[in-house]
């Protein structure tokens, strides 16, 4: 089974600032990667699918980008409302396995 | 607007089985799978495993011989069996819904605890 690597699992980053997170496939998934965002005591949210395609409502400093195995989520201009856990999933078949997820903070 | 409402028991013991139901509010039932997801309390988020309308499965491979998922398309509701449960069992379970974008619709969740 294809497994998910997110990197880091925690980052703390300014208010204003860009925060990358990258996600790695043990195997190729083509595009088929699915970013979320969780914030405290919520239920997840979809952020990204097709690994770059914003889904309607996420502001534009959400971005993601990648294929094959690397895969990145780029927050531009973190927000204090950004503080979340973020989560990488493939989609495309089961097991629909996610990365063990990014702690993101404010300093 | 999809909504998925879900419901069952919130406190088990050992060697009991889970079991929750996950009914699905507007939108086309046909042509999507239809998830269950865990999450432990502090930790990351676990896909248990899928049923479609036609009631093809799929489960997680460390699950997969406590796990049985059904699903009801009379009244689109779909459930989950989780066998011998212990502690480490204790999670949020969310039921969901996946299509061709990603887990694009999530249930509430449901806190079940596994406790003697």
């Amino acid at each position: 089974d294809i497994q998910m690597t997110q990197s880091p699992s925690s980052l703390s980053a300014s208010v204003g600032d860009r925060v990358t997170i990258t996600c790695r496939a043990s195997q190729g998934i083509s595009n088929s990667l699915a970013w979320y965002q969780q914030k405290p005591g919520k239920v997840p949210n979809l952020l990204i699918y097709g690994a770059s395609t914003l889904q309607s409502g996420v502001p534009s400093r959400f971005s993601g980008s990648g294929s094959g195995t690397d895969f990145t989520l780029t927050i531009n201009n973190l927000q204090p409302e950004d503080v979340a856990t973020y989560y990488c999933q493939k989609y495309y078949s089961a097991p629909r396995t996610f990365g063990q997820g990014t702690k993101v903070e404010i300093k | 607007q999809v909504q998925l409402q879900q419901w069952g028991a919130g406190l088990l013991k050992p060697s009991e089985t889970l079991s929750l139901t996950c009914a699905v509010f507007s939108g086309s039932f046909s042509g999507f799978n239809w998830t269950w997801i865990r999450q432990p309390p502090g930790k990351g988020l676990e896909w248990i495993g899928e049923i479609n309308d036609s009631g093809k499965t799929n489960y997680s491979p460390s699950l997969k011989s406590r796990v049985t998922i059904s699903v009801d398309t009379s009244k689109n509701h779909f459930s989950l069996k989780l066998s011998s449960v212990t502690a480490a069992d204790t999670a949020i379970y969310y039921c969901a819904k996946l299509g061709v974008i990603g887990t694009e619709y999530w249930g509430q969740g449901t806190l079940v605890t596994v406790s003697s």
